[in-house]
């Protein structure tokens, strides 16, 4: 079976400062990651994902995530926030083996301080 | 490219009604589709694989019969609600495979938001 855990349910950190979301997943083989941003009562938008190569992967809107298979995890990162930045966002694995499902996690609430 | 539409964005509508809720790819053929519902601050739950040309597949503990999903084109899959109740309320959200994507890459649409008075 696949999960993932996303460990902090709410964040909030000033604007211009670092910001680093936490993601854990399982998955029996090599899986594929996703990180998306959720913004109030629209659909998920997908910032960068992982399939193979290069384990630390660029996105858009100046993310990045590193893909650390020792310790099961896919952070995502951004060096400075911006208040547009504050959304939900959703860690998600899958990969070849399960028909195109993948599986979230509960989501991380951002909020910027200005 | 891989845009995926949904119609309508938000419905509103009386106990005991039928809902039909649309996803459509725009610029992709999409041989797989699926139905999320998301309850407010919550993660997305999935409810069905839909698969052009065959019967969709739900997942354990969605009723079938309440939740009837249709994919008639590989552009167009259908969720309807039928006879809906306020604890169908909920943000319905589909998401589009490319018959040629790598990796299994979802392209979500917007989501629709229902409401069942």
């Amino acid at each position: 079976a696949q999960s993932v855990t996303q460990p902090d349910i709410h964040i909030t950190v000033s604007e211009g400062a670092s910001l680093e979301l936490r993601c854990n997943y399982s998955y029996g083989a090599t899986p594929y990651l996703f990180w998306y941003v959720q913004s109030p009562g629209q659909g998920l938008q997908l910032l960068l994902k992982y399939f193979s190569g290069d384990t630390l992967v660029q996105g858009i809107k100046g993310f990045e995530a590193e893909f650390k298979r020792s310790q099961s995890s896919f952070n995502l990162r951004k060096p400075s926030v911006h208040w547009s930045d504050a959304a939900e966002y959703f860690c998600a694995v899958g990969g070849d083996t399960n028909a195109g499902k993948s599986t979230f996690g509960d989501g991380t609430t951002l909020t910027v301080k200005p | 490219g891989a845009v995926v539409s949904q119609h309508p964005s938000w419905v509103i509508c009386k106990s005991g009604t039928s809902v039909k809720i649309e996803c459509r790819s725009l610029d992709f053929q999409a041989t797989t589709m699926f139905w999320y519902r998301q309850f407010p601050k919550q993660s997305l739950m999935l409810m069905a694989t839909s698969n052009e040309g065959s019967k969709a597949t739900y997942e354990q503990g969605v009723e079938k019969d309440k939740f009837l999903i249709n994919h008639a084109s590989l552009t167009l899959s259908t969720l309807t609600v039928t006879s809906a109740h306020p604890e169908d309320s909920s943000f319905y959200i589909c998401s589009a495979i490319p018959g040629t994507g790598v990796g299994n890459e979802q392209f979500f649409g917007p989501g629709t938001r229902l409401t069942v008075l």
